[in-house]
């Protein structure tokens, strides 16, 4: 079974410019969420789609919006860019309430 | 607030010896926890978990120890590898439905032969 994919792997973004990022779950997979990784604030938790709803919410500000379609790939966007959101963003599809399985993620740089 | 804490961010351990990582956490509502591994460039890989109604967990080389009264788990590696080496995220959940991991900062285990 193939896992979860992320696109792109790498990307490059100039401050106020949006970025959206995609993931492909695991097949059969409904739940996909999302997170961010910076170094010394480890996986912060975006938020949390499951058949085409956002179900959970983390602490980001509005900037960050994601959707789900009806095929369970999701993505998630990122309006006026700062700096400070450069990071690892990482997907994760589940299957019951509580094993994710993560993607490989996609490295956002702001310059 | 951070409710998961991994107090140690490095941890270097010799081949065949045991490697233990700990995890403290705040939040008594968490009810099932896990341990994920996570190689630079890749994402999070799933490890084991242990539910708070049990205090181990064992998998191969890997066992989870859970001590809820101290809010307190341990990952266990017997015996150490140098494939081992990676960091290491504990997270913990609650079991709303909703699938929301809160996770620690992360332990880098590094297994020299």
């Amino acid at each position: 079974k193939a896992g979860v994919t992320q696109t792109p792997r790498y990307l490059i973004k100039t401050r106020g410019q949006q970025v959206t990022l995609s993931c492909s779950p695991i097949s059969g997979h409904r739940s996909v969420s999302w997170y961010q990784q910076t170094p010394g604030q480890g996986l912060q938790f975006l938020f949390e789609y499951f058949s085409e709803t956002q179900r959970n919410k983390g602490n980001f500000p509005g900037r960050f919006s994601g959707r789900q379609f009806s095929n369970s790939r999701s993505e998630m966007n990122v309006s006026t860019l700062e700096l400070g959101d450069s990071a690892l963003y990482l997907c994760a599809s589940s299957l019951n309430a509580y094993e994710q399985y993560f993607g490989p993620g996609t490295r956002l740089t702001v310059t | 607030d951070q409710q998961v804490k991994q107090n140690s961010p490095s941890l270097s351990v010799q081949e065949g010896r045991i490697s233990i990582l700990n995890c403290d956490y705040t939040n008594s509502m968490f009810d099932y926890f896990l341990w994920y591994k996570k190689y630079p460039a890749e994402g999070p890989t799933f490890l084991i978990s242990i539910s708070s109604i049990k205090d181990k967990n064992e998998d191969g080389r890997f066992t989870v120890f859970l001590n809820k009264s101290a809010k307190h788990l341990s990952l266990h590696i017997v015996p150490s590898q140098p494939g081992d080496s990676a960091v290491y995220f504990c997270a913990a959940s609650v079991n709303t439905g909703f699938q929301k991991l809160v996770f620690g900062t992360g332990t880098r285990l590094l297994v020299s032969p």
